[in-house]
């Protein structure tokens, strides 16, 4: 198993354009979730989903949306990138039930200039 | 939504000694609480976690403690090695929504 699997590592962007950090995961799990990581405020939920076909926001959700066509993949896009979402970005998921450990990705580190 | 507090942001310890982190949450209605820890440039990987019905847990050198009354948790590292070397994050959950603390830089000296 490969776990959780994002792409790519690493990107520089622009301001305004857009494009789509991808996420996937071979575990089978119904729980997947985004976070974006900056120094000294831990990591802040910007959206999940409880299984295919359903999505919800999470802390900082602007500028970001999400979808969940397939449980393997969780893709996040970028609608107009803007300098603030410069950060790390960590996909997550972890089994059917509520509260069960989360397993991460190892990141993307988004650039925006 | 939670808003979980996690002190202190750094801690030095001596290999040997014992470090302490300790968190608060305000929701009472969280559940569940993970502990992460965070190599520089890895992953976050969970390495102890407490569910409300229980007050503390145990892992060879690791252990939380739950306090659901005052609304804290704290994980406790004993006999601390190098390799203990690492930013930890508390988080707290209510359901799928986990809120994590800002994080602690643990070094040990040797």
């Amino acid at each position: 198993n490969a776990g959780v699997t994002q792409t790519p590592k690493f990107q520089v962007l622009k301001t305004g354009q857009s494009m789509t950090l991808q996420c996937a995961q071979d575990m089978n799990h119904e729980y997947m979730s985004w976070y974006r990581q900056d120094p000294g405020m831990g990591l802040r939920l910007i959206h999940y989903s409880v299984g295919a076909g359903i999505t919800d926001q999470g802390e900082v959700p602007n500028g970001y949306n999400v979808s969940r066509s397939t449980t393997e993949d969780f893709p996040l896009r970028l609608l107009s990138a803007a300098p603030s979402q410069t950060s790390v970005y960590f996909c997550a998921s972890s089994g059917t039930k509520a509260n069960s450990p989360l397993h991460f990705g190892n990141g993307t580190r988004l650039t925006v200039t | 939504g939670e808003n979980v507090e996690q002190h202190p942001s750094t801690l030095s310890v001596q290999e040997g000694d014992s470090a302490v982190i300790k968190c608060t949450y305000s929701d009472s209605a969280s559940n569940y609480f993970p502990w992460y820890k965070q190599e520089l440039g890895k992953r976050p990987q969970l390495i102890i976690d407490i569910r409300s019905n229980v007050g503390e847990k145990k892992d060879q050198r690791i252990a939380v403690t739950l306090n659901k009354t005052a609304k804290h948790f704290s994980l406790h590292i004993t006999e601390t090695q190098p390799e203990d070397s690492a930013v930890y994050f508390c988080a707290a959950s209510i359901n799928y929504k986990l809120s994590f603390g800002a994080g602690t830089t643990v070094t040990v000296r040797a």
